[in-house]
């Protein structure tokens, strides 16, 4: 199975500012045939389940704010939002779907300063 | 709009069986593969199990391969898992989620509750 890693396991950002998640994969999720990264962010605000963000590492799925934005390739991956708003408090898990199993990253709790 | 609604949780003793379900409307149920993934308590997401939109094809991962097992009615727009010899650590929230290809996940249920304990 492809483990993915992601750090820091908490951070807290000030409101305004930009808060940065990375996302590691024990293995490449880069797929060399299409050129695609296997490679979706999530948002689980408390008590909600999972949204998806972004998907082939740096496409954002319908109605996700500009303030978003997915980075990255082969191993290494980074979801950063650029203006931190109180509704975007919650725990992000990056999500590799190059091979099955999917795995999911460990989450990233993003808090305000 | 895309709403998936789970059913059938509950407090079952270890090495009981209960089965869930997801209703599914506002797209076209069949062309779709799902998904259930479930979070423990305080813990990450885990992928449980999914199934192509024909039914045709199933898929498990390996802590639930033998004793859980999905299915899925078309006509009734609905997913089922069905769990076996429950265990301890099979305690979490199963979310039905709808596959749109490539193992991601776009849509997601509100999840219902699994507790098993003695």
């Amino acid at each position: 199975d492809i483990v993915m890693t992601q750090s820091p396991d908490s951070l807290a950002v000030s409101l305004g500012e930009r808060a940065t998640i990375n996302c590691k994969s024990s293995q490449s999720v880069l797929y060399s045939s299409n050129n695609k990264n296997y490679l979706g962010w999530y948002q689980q605000r408390p008590g909600q389940p999972p949204k998806l963000l972004m998907y082939w590492a740096s496409s954002r799925e319908s109605g996700v704010p500009d303030r978003f934005s997915g980075s990255g390739s082969g191993t290494d991956f980074t979801l950063t939002i650029s203006s931190l708003q109180a509704e975007d408090v919650a725990v992000y898990y990056c999500q590799q779907y190059y091979s099955t199993p999917p795995t999911f990253g460990q989450g990233t709790k993003v808090e305000i300063k | 709009e895309v709403r998936l609604l789970e059913s059938g949780g509950g407090f079952i003793h270890p090495g009981g069986s209960l089965r869930l379900s997801c209703a599914a409307s506002g797209f076209t149920f069949s062309i779709y593969d799902m998904s259930w993934v479930r979070q423990a308590p305080g813990k990450g997401l885990q992928w449980v199990s999914a199934i192509s939109g024909s039914g045709g094809d199933t898929y498990y991962a390996d802590s639930v391969k033998g004793r859980f097992t999905i299915s899925r009615d078309n006509s009734k727009n609905t997913v089922y898992l069905q769990m076996n010899s429950l265990r301890a650590e099979d305690t979490a929230v199963y979310y039905c989620a709808k596959t749109p290809g490539h193992w991601k996940f776009d849509y997601w249920g509100q999840g219902t509750l699994v507790t098993v304990s003695s």
